[in-house]
């Protein structure tokens, strides 16, 4: 089974611009997570998609939103980007009846 | 107060040694999970306990629920072992709380 893709794997842009990040789970994998990590704060978790429904939510402002598409293809978005918002965001999926959490290889997201 | 604390948070050791990385965690948990992540980000899912001791390979974690502390060491370590171990829990249905990581260098 081919395993969790991210796209695109590197990014600049620049503050007020906006971003769109997308994640295609394991095949069959109905869940999908996405996760910010800073050098300062660590792994915080954004949001949980599950069935193209909003699961769970982090504690991250309005700017940052998602979605889930019928295929379990999730997108995030963050608009009126800040310098802050540089990061690497991780994306993880999960199913097949286990809690177990695959992640893919992140995109690099960089705030000029 | 971060709910997951990590220790050390960087750690040395010779190629052979027997390496413990520990993790304490503040309120009950529905299951403890440790992660491995490799420079370049990508991060791989290494254990999921929510008691008792699990084995792969050279990997052992444990899980004291009453004392709120779990365990991951590793045996005859190698510098392929080089990484970022995280340590995350959940609790009920919440997402994953992460601990801050330990960057482990195992030197030849």
């Amino acid at each position: 089974k081919a395993g969790v893709t991210q796209t695109p794997r590197y990014l600049i842009k620049t503050r007020g611009q906006q971003v769109t990040l997308s994640c295609s789970p394991i095949s069959g994998h109905r869940s999908v997570s996405w996760y910010q990590q800073t050098p300062g704060q660590g792994l915080q978790f954004l949001f949980e998609y599950f069935s193209e429904t909003q699961r769970n939510k982090g504690n991250f402002p309005g700017r940052f939103s998602g979605r889930q598409f019928s295929n379990s293809r999730s997108e995030m978005n963050v608009s009126t980007l800040e310098l802050g918002d540089s990061a690497l965001y991780l994306c993880a999926s999960m199913g097949g009846g286990t809690d177990t959490q695959y992640f893919g290889p992140g995109t690099r997201l960089t705030v000029l | 107060k971060n709910e997951v604390e990590q220790s050390p948070q960087n750690l040395t050791a010779q190629e052979g040694e027997f390496i413990t990385i520990n993790c304490s965690y503040s309120v009950g948990i529905s299951a403890l999970h440790w992660l491995q992540q490799h420079p370049g980000g990508g991060i791989v899912s290494l254990f999921m306990l929510s008691s008792g001791k699990k084995k792969h390979g050279r990997l052992i974690a444990t899980i004291n629920i009453q004392e709120k502390h779990s365990s991951l060491h590793i045996t005859a370590s190698h510098p392929r072992d080089s990484a970022v171990y995280i340590c995350a829990v959940t609790i009920g249905n919440t997402p994953l709380v992460f601990g801050k990581g330990t960057r482990l260098s195992v030197i030849a």
